[in-house]
């Protein structure tokens, strides 16, 4: 069964970067793009991005454009979001999902990242 | 913030039916038929319930179902369950390889 088995949580102190796994198993890791969507307490899922796990081409929201670093690893069939410049603001629970043809069909358990001084 | 608007909640009795809208801007719903709709418990992760507008993935109840008019997606659930407690997001395609999500809404099984 597919499966998407991300890292843990991590606390972060302002300005600093946190980079986060996601691994894939069940499936043929290269068939499909994979999402990264994150969720602040209490709010709303919010999209950040993707990579075709094939190519490594990118995608980014714009309001994270110029933070985030979407790669993947296909020895490991591992995903990574890297977020830079870390705020209060990017406490979130952060998801990696897989996608295909624009629907996010499986999901990994999520991240905790604490941004905390 | 969102580009698309849900309403903040929605509640109804068990058994009763109820409607979730989606309203876009016009660059999203209404261009694209990739509109899709996710459940989310608390705690959890979100789960797919439908997509490309009115499709069900293997394993999804029928008392899920999706549909559009002009600038608005709709889930509707029939037969309401009391695990159908949740918040429901949508999710569009708003071209050049863009998702945008809508800000989500809490059913509430009375």
């Amino acid at each position: 069964q597919v499966q998407l088995v991300q890292s843990g949580a991590e606390v972060k102190i302002p300005g600093a970067s946190v980079k986060v796994s996601c691994e894939a198993s069940g499936y043929t890791f290269t068939r499909y793009v994979m999402n990264w969507v994150r969720q602040a307490p209490g709010q709303s899922l919010e999209w950040m991005g993707w990579v075709n796990t094939d190519t490594g081409y990118t995608k980014y929201s714009q309001r994270f454009q110029d933070r985030v670093t979407i790669t993947r690893d296909t020895s490991a069939n591992t995903a990574y979001m890297e977020l830079s410049s870390l705020r209060s603001e990017d406490t979130a629970v952060y998801y990696c999902a897989r996608t295909e043809k624009w629907k996010l069909d499986n999901w990994g358990q999520g991240t905790l990242v604490t941004v905390s001084s | 913030q969102s580009a698309l608007t849900q309403p903040a909640s929605v509640s109804g009795s068990p058994g009763q039916s109820i409607t979730i809208s989606c309203t876009g801007t016009g660059g999203d719903v209404e261009s694209y038929n990739f509109v899709s709709w996710y459940q989310q418990h608390p705690g959890k992760a979100p789960k797919l319930l439908i997509y490309e507008v009115t499709k069900r993935p293997s394993g999804v109840s029928d008392r899920f179902s999706g549909s559009t008019s002009g600038r608005t997606a709709s889930l509707t659930i029939s037969g309401l369950q009391t695990d159908d407690e949740a918040d429901y997001y949508c999710c569009s395609y708003a071209g050049t390889g863009i998702y945008v999500f809508g800000p989500g809404t809490k059913v509430t099984v009375l």
